[in-house]
């Protein structure tokens, strides 16, 4: 277990939906990423948040957001599904300073399949 | 933009037999270099890092050096196991500063040992 949960583990659902994906990072993890794995694209970076204020913005669709809440868990909505959406998503966390800031660690990851 | 190249798989060897996986990057900089380890329905775990030139990374007889001259971070063990089956990616954090560590990652090796 690394400490990194994610929720749901399986979803399915139909084109044109919204679903929503739920994080809670690390104990004493400030920072929560959201990375997206699919067959062709790999592993893309979509968004990072610190401390509840987004940080970095990768290749996220503008059907997607996300947010962290005071407690530091963290929500991807992804909205207007289409087929292309079905993937592996993964929730990362990270400390705040330090050397162990340097290391990213990772949920178990979301699956998503769109019908 | 940071980038990761990492040899296409899929690696299918003996076990006992003597592994590389080559990763190359482009970045600005002094990077942090990574391996993580997916196994089968998984999320990506921490195999090694290495945040300086000429640094070695090793876990689990699992070895990687920081090559500056050629922007590489091959990943080396002297012999697999059947247990080491399993997706592999090369990943760099380029260390501008701030407290963004997004990981730039290659597409990812999948490794098959055979008894």
């Amino acid at each position: 277990d690394s400490g990194v949960t994610q929720t749901p583990k399986h979803l399915i659902t139909a084109t044109g939906q919204r679903v929503t994906l739920r994080c809670s990072p690390r104990s004493g993890d400030l920072s929560v990423y959201w990375y997206q794995q699919s067959l062709d694209q790999g592993l893309q970076f979509l968004i990072q948040y610190y401390n509840g204020e987004e940080r970095a913005k990768g290749n996220i669709l503008e059907r997607f957001s996300a947010q962290q809440f005071p407690d530091l868990h963290s929500e991807l909505n992804l909205s207007s599904l289409e087929l292309g959406d079905s993937a592996l998503y993964f929730c990362a966390s990270s400390a705040s300073a330090g050397s162990g800031a340097n290391v990213l660690t990772f949920g178990a990851g979301s699956r998503l399949t769109v019908l | 933009g940071n980038s990761v190249t990492q040899m296409e798989g899929p690696v299918t060897l003996s076990e006992e037999a003597f592994l590389t996986i080559n990763c190359t990057y482009t970045a600005t900089g002094y990077p942090s270099l990574f391996w993580y380890v997916q196994y089968p329905g998984e999320g990506l775990q921490l195999l090694l890092k290495a945040t300086k030139a000429d640094d070695k990374g090793s876990n689990k007889g699992f070895e990687a050096t920081y090559r500056k001259e050629t922007t590489s971070f091959h990943l080396e063990k002297g012999s697999v196991q059947v247990s080491d089956s399993a997706v592999y990616f090369c990943a760099l954090r380029s260390n501008s500063g701030g407290s963004n560590y997004k990981l730039t990652f290659g597409k990812g090796t999948l490794l098959t040992v055979n008894p």
